[in-house]
């Protein structure tokens, strides 16, 4: 039981190049989130997925797009990359009622030059 | 908006000393809450959750945190401080009826010293 796995782990990009991070989940869980962590600024919710086949904006939505991919994936985008999405990417999944524990993957770390 | 307000970004303890890490939340009805600890270069993993079963929650590691209604507050505390609790702790909060979108506090960064 691997909970929520993220790939890649760690990636280098320059200004301008495009790059997809992946997420799965083997808990069954029908709600999937993506996170940014900034030092200083906590953990801010860029896009999530209430259940498979529906995607929300969440707080800091732009420059980002997401696919929900079947119920276990879901895929974050970044069409154009910016020094601005230089962060730490954290994938989380849940049930989808209020007060479910969310469970986090390890993250990524972007480093955009 | 939901927020949630973590006082202090940084908090050192001697090792044997009470933790005590704050979080207050903003909200007209009570909202479920969750400490998170954040190892170094790791996810978030659960600390304890409080969802109006009892005000006062155990958790993990010795950990434990108190409802207080009246002060919306929810702080973690425990009783003795060990060099494996030096991490980073975030209180989260999301609201009844509303799905279950998460509010996280910008996290306090515990250091304990020997």
């Amino acid at each position: 039981n691997a909970g929520v796995t993220q790939t890649p782990k760690f990636q280098v990009l320059k200004t301008g190049q495009s790059m997809t991070l992946q997420c799965a989940q083997d808990m069954n869980h029908n709600s999937m989130y993506w996170y940014r962590q900034d030092p200083g600024m906590g953990l801010r919710l860029i896009y999530y997925s209430a259940s498979e086949g529906t995607t929300d904006k969440g707080e800091v939505p732009n420059g980002y797009n997401v696919s929900r991919l079947n119920k276990r994936e879901f895929s974050l985008r970044l069409e154009s990359a910016a020094p601005s999405q230089t962060s730490v990417y954290f994938c989380a999944s849940s049930g989808t009622l209020s007060g479910e524990t969310q469970y986090f993957g390890p993250g990524t770390r972007l480093l955009v030059l | 908006a939901q927020s949630v307000t973590q006082l202090g970004s940084h908090v050192s303890v001697s090792e044997g000393a009470l933790v005590l890490l704050r979080c207050n939340y903003s909200s007209s009805v009570p909202p479920y809450l969750f400490w998170y600890v954040q190892y170094p270069n790791q996810g978030l993993q659960l600390l304890l959750k409080y969802t109006s079963a009892a005000t006062l929650v155990k958790g993990i590691n010795g950990f434990e945190a108190e409802f207080k209604k009246s002060e919306t507050s929810f702080h973690l505390t425990k009783p003795s401080a060990h060099m494996s609790d030096a991490a980073e702790y975030f209180c989260a909060v999301t609201l009844r009826g509303t799905g279950n979108q998460f509010y996280f506090g910008t996290g306090t960064s515990l250091t304990v010293i020997p």
